[in-house]
């Protein structure tokens, strides 16, 4: 079955630290690649996606994501966090057999330590 | 310009009520997405409609879930015979295509079944 697995459910990072947040998927084909945020009351935000092409991705606010087919994975980066960066972010999956249906992982919550 | 709109953003209502849950899509978008997202967890896909049909409904829950777009725009998810279990918040997204295209999502509505 189609799945996505956050490995962490929390982290905590120091501010100016460097952030990596895991994300392995389930499938038996290339998949659409998604990392969205969200912060308290508000909406989920994109931040980047992999369609095809280039396997490392830049995002907004400072985020890249390198898709590694062989590890089916599609881990978060961002060099320097800052405190505003606190939220909770949700990798997702979109596929090709079903256009138009992304599967969400359960989140991982960025906590930022002063 | 203008997002995504859900209304209401809240919503308490008692077991076995029936309730009615709006989604207003970005202007000209053809693509109209609802998702369920329970506590601590990521958002579930529910249905998706690619202009007034239906294309995707394998995550409703059951028949007490049903969602309508009757001239392709706005959506109306409605639920009978709520159940606690139904409590969650409520996401709408729209995208310009099906597919793969970036999906921007709503605020939510959060149900509270009592």
């Amino acid at each position: 079955a189609q799945s996505v697995t956050q490995p962490d459910i929390h982290i905590t990072v120091s501010e100016g630290a460097s952030l990596e947040l895991r994300c392995n998927y389930s499938y038996g084909a290339t998949p659409y690649l998604f990392w969205y945020v969200q912060s308290p009351g508000q909406g989920l935000q994109l931040l980047l996606k992999y369609f095809s092409g280039d396997t490392l991705v830049q995002g907004i606010k400072g985020f890249e994501a390198e898709f590694k087919r062989s590890q089916s994975s599609f881990n978060l980066r961002k060099p320097s966090v800052h405190w505003s960066d606190a939220a909770e972010y949700f990798c997702a999956v979109g596929f090709y057999s079903s256009a138009s249906k992304i599967i969400f992982g359960s989140g991982t919550r960025l906590s930022i330590r002063p | 310009g203008a997002g995504v709109s859900q209304t209401p953003s809240n919503k308490v209502t008692e077991k076995g009520k029936y309730v009615e849950l709006r989604c207003d899509p970005i202007s000209g978008h053809t693509a109209l997405y609802w998702y369920r997202q329970s506590l601590g967890q990521g958002p579930e896909f529910l249905i998706y409609f690619q202009g007034t049909g239906a294309a995707d409904d394998s995550g409703l829950p059951n028949d007490r879930f049903f969602a309508v777009r009757p001239e392709g725009s706005v959506s109306t998810l409605k639920i009978q015979r709520t159940e606690r279990g139904d409590s969650a918040v409520y996401l709408c997204a729209s995208s310009l295509y099906q597919g793969s295209d970036e999906q921007f999502f709503g605020p939510g509505t959060r149900l509270t079944v009592l």
